[in-house]
Formats: structure tokens, sequence, C-alpha cells
């Protein structure tokens, strides 16, 4: 069965430093892998995800992931953190079924609140 | 191009009582998957609709049940509320061929009393 952990459940950093999110996965398969992140009181927004092409992901807002099959992590990190950058990240794996048609339910890790000092 | 809409934003319903959420996929979209986020916690899954069938279930009750129309919009309806089942509801689409990639809509946020 597919999983992941989130190793940190609150992260703070001062603005214009780099931001470290770390996430092992589980997965029996060649895993689908996501980052997701909500502000307060919003919806979910999908700020990148692996599927095998490349091993480094680039996202939305600067953010990047590098998938490692060695260590099953895939960590997210940005040079230089910026206060708008404050909210819940979600590492998620995508739960896939041997059906076509039938992936797509989405596991998600307990999130990382990302917290940024001026 | 509208995202994924969902409503109502916000409703307060008592134990017992039975419970309707909508959804509207984002245009292009025809699969629907409702989550459920607990407080503090990751959002776990409830079920997934595709061609008006719910295709894969989550470890949720059958007082949970949904629709999906032809228009591919969903309903999410919830029976013999418990306290426990307050939570932010959450609703993502996807299509067909790439149903992982999930955009999400704001939620509807239920309290139970």
């Amino acid at each position: 069965a597919q999983s992941v952990t989130q190793l940190d459940s609150h992260v703070s950093v001062s603005e214009g430093t780099p931001v470290l999110l770390r996430c092992n996965y589980s997965s029996s398969y060649s895993p689908s892998l996501f980052w997701y992140v909500q502000h307060p009181n919003k919806g979910l927004q999908l700020l990148l995800k692996y599927t095998s092409a490349a091993t480094l992901v680039k996202g939305i807002n600067g953010f990047e992931a590098e998938f490692k099959k060695s260590e099953t992590s895939f960590h997210l990190t940005k040079p230089s953190a910026h206060m708008s950058d404050a909210a819940e990240y979600f590492c998620v794996v995508s739960d896939q079924a041997a059906t076509y048609n039938q992936g797509g339910k989405l596991i998600f890790g307990q999130g990382t609140e990302l917290s940024v000092k001026p | 191009d509208a995202g994924v809409t969902q409503s109502p934003t916000h409703l307060i319903k008592t134990r017992g009582q039975q419970v309707t959420l909508r959804c509207s996929p984002k245009s292009g979209h025809d699969t629907v998957s409702w989550y459920q986020q607990a407080l503090g916690q990751g959002p776990q899954f409830i079920f997934q609709y595709y061609e008006e069938e719910e295709r894969q279930r989550g470890n949720f009750p059958d007082r949970f049940s949904g629709h999906q129309f032809p228009n591919y919009s969903s309903e999410l309806n919830v029976n013999a509320l418990l306290l426990g089942d307050s939570a932010l509801y959450l609703c993502a689409s996807s299509a067909a061929g790439n149903q992982e990639t999930q955009y999400f809509g704001p939620g509807t946020r239920l309290l139970v009393l």
C-alpha cells in the first residue's frame, strides 16, 4: 500500500532564506508524487507533480522537488522564502490501481505548516 | 476559465440531520473526487465518480453517498450526521486518462452541532 510521511509538522524560516520540507514515500509501484499548498481558509493548489519523466521537478512560485528512489524521498525546496509562502504543505502519492480509469485516489501526508518570519 | 466550484461555502447542521454538498468540475474535466479534511489533518479520500458511477471508495461508511450528473457535476450526501462529520469537504476534478492530477475547489466547511 502506498503512503507518505512528512517528517516535520512545522517549519519556520526567515524571509529570504531557503525552504526545505521533507517527505518520504512508500509505494509498491513506480509512484506518482505531488506537492499541494493550502493557504488559510482556501482550497488546495497543485505546486508540482512527479511522474518519472525527470527526477528534478520544477513547480510554480519557485518551488522544486527532487525524487530520490534510493532514499524513497521527495523533498520540496525553494531557494528564497517569501512571506506569501506561509501556508500548509501536503506531500501526496497517487494510489495507482491496476485497472485503467480507476486511478486517482490521492493519499495525503499529515501536512507541514510553513511559517516565514520577516 | 472557471475552476472547480463548490456550494455552499459554509453549513451548520445538527446531529441526525442530512446534508447535500455540490461541486462543479473544471471545464473539460469529467471525473470528480471527494475528500474530507478534519481540522489539523490531511484530506482523506471519500470516493470518486466517473461516467456517473462510483469508481473508487475510501474507508467511509454508507452514510456517505454521492451522485454524478450528465454534465459531470456531483453531489455528496451525508445522512444521520455525527459530530465527527464536522470537517472541510473538498471536491477535486480531473480528466479521464489523467485522473491522478486533480484540481481542488475551495471546499465546504460543515459544522455539526
